[in-house]
């Protein structure tokens, strides 16, 4: 069955980086993209962006342009996020998702929970 | 981009129908046929219910359908039961020039 299992708990002081994982099985790395979902404590969903894990062509949401950035290897099946220059407003619990399309988010990750504190 | 408008909760009886909006733009909603609906209990990921604003993954029971009229997409939910009580959210393309998606802001649904 397709599984995407994403890395553990992070805590980050303002101005770090953190760079989340999420490792595929059950099907064809290649054949989909990912999405990146976040949602911060008590609010809602937020888009981050999408990776080709195909040829690796990123499109980012506007609000992280320059921040975030999108990677996968395909040797092992694994996508990276990563966020520089965390801000505490950035404390939310980030997901990975298969995409089949641009809004059609399959199967999702079991979340990693970034915590932003000085 | 703004987020959708969704109503901040809804309520029903088991056995009722109920139906959650969300309000986009000429921009998002109202422009592309690109309207999915995730379902979220607490703690758990996000699952997609509706996707291409009326369609449903295999294993989504057909109790759950999606509709669109203009700037706003809606989810209807017949024969409520209690496994239903989750948070729903919308989202949508929004792209023009750059290539963009957007969630609507979650309704809590509860079964009364």
């Amino acid at each position: 069955q397709v599984q995407l299992v994403q890395s553990g708990a992070e805590v980050k002081k303002p101005g770090a980086s953190v760079k989340v994982s999420c490792k595929a099985s059950g099907y064809t790395f290649t054949s989909y993209g990912i999405s990146w979902v976040r949602q911060a404590p008590g609010q809602g969903l937020e888009w981050m962006g999408w990776i080709s894990a195909y040829n690796g062509n990123t499109n980012y949401a506007q609000k992280l342009q320059g921040r975030v950035t999108m990677t996968t290897d395909t040797s092992t099946s694994t996508a990276y996020m990563e966020l520089r220059s965390l801000r505490s407003d950035d404390t939310a619990v980030y997901y990975c998702a298969r995409a089949f399309g641009d809004t059609i988010f399959g199967d999702w990750g079991q979340g990693t929970l970034v915590t932003v504190s000085s | 981009q703004s987020a959708l408008t969704q109503p901040a909760s809804v309520s029903g009886s088991p056995g009722q129908s109920i139906t959650i909006s969300c309000t986009g733009t000429s921009s998002d909603v109202g422009s592309y046929n690109l309207v999915s609906w995730y379902q979220q209990h607490p703690g758990k990921a996000p699952k997609l219910m509706i996707y291409e604003v009326s369609k449903r993954p295999s294993g989504v029971s057909n109790r759950f359908s999606g509709s669109k009229s203009g700037n706003t997409a809606s989810l209807t939910i017949s024969g409520l039961q209690a496994e239903d009580e989750a948070d729903y959210y919308c989202c949508s393309y929004a792209g023009s020039s750059t290539f963009e998606v957007v969630f609507g802001g979650g309704t809590k649904l509860t079964v009364l």
